[in-house]
């Protein structure tokens, strides 16, 4: 079946440093990638995408890095701030009848002062 | 503008009873999605409704769960006869019409649901 998935669970910076989330897929199928940010008790919040046909985007201070050959996806965050800390999900949306998303299970970035 | 509204936010009930979760889509949104999530875990896709018509219900358990999205009013998900393992936090996320860009699913606050 399909999947999306995180390496690692927890991420710990300080704040300064640059921040990079990883995320591999098992599904070739899909249109887009996304990159959703969740901070506590709230829902997830769209950072960036990127669609299948690309390798690299770039959004203000976020990179997101497409490697279709081995099916690896990445977020990397530039001088990672405080209020940067959330769990950060990727996410493919499928662009059949119902353009769902199927999301990841996450990765929790800890940054710190 | 308001954003996608969810009530309860928080929701307790005992095993056996009725849930019935809310989400009033941002103003000038007709199509809803709903999306499970448990603790630690990504968000998975439930059902995708528009105005009166469920076009996807392909992540909704067989039974006990139901989902609605009348033509006035807030969408409906239904959660009949819960058990334990129905605790999580229940998303609900808009669109003005069929997501064709990635970033135009807006996400409500979630209700989180816990079973005693």
């Amino acid at each position: 079946g399909e999947s999306v998935g995180l390496h690692l669970p927890t991420l710990s910076v300080q704040e300064g440093d640059n921040s990079i989330i990883n995320c591999a897929y098992s599904n070739s199928a899909s249109d887009y990638f996304i990159w959703y940010k969740q901070e506590s008790g709230k829902g997830p919040q769209f950072i960036i995408d990127i669609r299948s046909n690309m390798d690299k985007r770039q959004g203000q201070r976020v990179t997101v890095l497409l490697n279709k050959t081995v099916k690896h996806l990445s977020l990397q965050i530039a001088a990672t701030q405080p209020g940067d800390s959330a769990v950060y999900f990727c996410a493919e949306l499928f662009m059949d009848s119902s353009y769902k998303l199927i999301f990841g299970s996450g990765t929790r970035l800890l940054v710190r002062p | 503008n308001a954003g996608v509204m969810q009530n309860p936010r928080h929701l307790v009930r005992r095993r056996g009873q009725e849930a019935r979760l809310r989400c009033s889509p941002m103003k000038g949104h007709s199509h809803v999605y709903w999306y499970r999530q448990l603790p630690e875990e990504g968000l998975k896709f439930m059902v995708y409704l528009q105005k009166e018509n469920i076009i996807d219900e392909s992540g909704m358990p067989k039974e006990r769960f139901s989902a609605e999205f009348p033509k006035e009013g807030p969408s409906i998900l239904r959660i009949q006869q819960v058990v334990r393992g129905d605790s999580a936090a229940y998303f609900c996320a808009s669109s003005p019409y069929q997501a064709t860009s990635t970033d135009t699913q807006y996400f409500g606050p979630g209700t989180r649901l816990t079973v005693l």
